[in-house]
């Protein structure tokens, strides 16, 4: 299975911030690369697909990069709706494997 | 609007069986993939099974290999998840997932296996 390590497991950032997550593939995954945002109780949304996305009606402050096996999310002008988990996830093959979280909270 | 609405869930005993369905709104189901994916209280996510449009790819996890059926009706817009021999540790919210990413997910259904 391939693992997925994300970078830092949590953060504190003040709001207009901007805050980068990385997230690395035990092997190559091309572009097969997404990112998930989940808030308490809810079910994870789908923010950043193929690496570089971006998933119909999210913001334009979310932004992804990367291939192979090394991959970023960023957040421009952090807001306080944006203070959640964010998730990477492989889609290259299965099984699909998710990072660990990346808990974003408020300094 | 896409909408994906799972039921079934509840509490079950170790060994015990139930069947999750999902039922789904909003776009052409019969030519999307759809997947069960699994979330244990204060853990990420878990992937469980996925099942191609015509149901001839079915993927499972190692974890549910051999006790859980993946299902789809695609004239009822409708997917379906057995599950038998359960076990304390597929306690867990199951969340219906669209596609081939993920892009849509349910709400989710709550899974309780104890005794």
């Amino acid at each position: 299975d391939i693992q997925m390590t994300q970078s830092p497991s949590s953060l504190s950032a003040s709001v207009g911030d901007r805050v980068t997550i990385t997230c690395r593939a035990s092997q190559g995954i091309s572009n097969y690369l997404a990112w998930f945002q989940q808030k308490p109780g809810k079910a994870p949304k789908s923010l950043i697909y193929a690496a570089s996305s971006l998933q119909s009606g999210v913001p334009s402050k979310f932004s992804g990069s990367g291939s192979g096996t090394d991959f970023t999310l960023t957040i421009s002008g952090l807001q306080p709706e944006d203070f959640a988990t964010y998730y990477c996830q492989q889609y290259n093959n299965y099984p699909w494997t998710f990072g660990q979280g990346t808990k974003v909270e408020i300094k | 609007e896409v909408q994906l609405v799972e039921s079934g869930g509840g509490l079950v005993k170790p060994g015990g069986s139930l069947r999750l369905s999902c039922a789904a709104s909003g776009f052409s189901f019969s030519i999307y993939s759809m997947n069960w994916v699994r979330q244990a209280p204060g853990k990420g996510p878990e992937w469980v099974s996925s099942i191609s449009s015509s149901s001839t790819y079915i993927y499972y996890a190692d974890s549910v290999k051999g006790r859980f059926t993946i299902s789809r009706d695609n004239a009822k817009n409708s997917l379906y998840l057995q599950m038998n021999s359960l076990r304390a540790e597929d306690t867990a919210m199951y969340y219906c997932v669209r596609g081939t990413w993920g892009d849509y997910w349910g709400q989710g259904t709550l899974v309780t296996v104890s005794s």
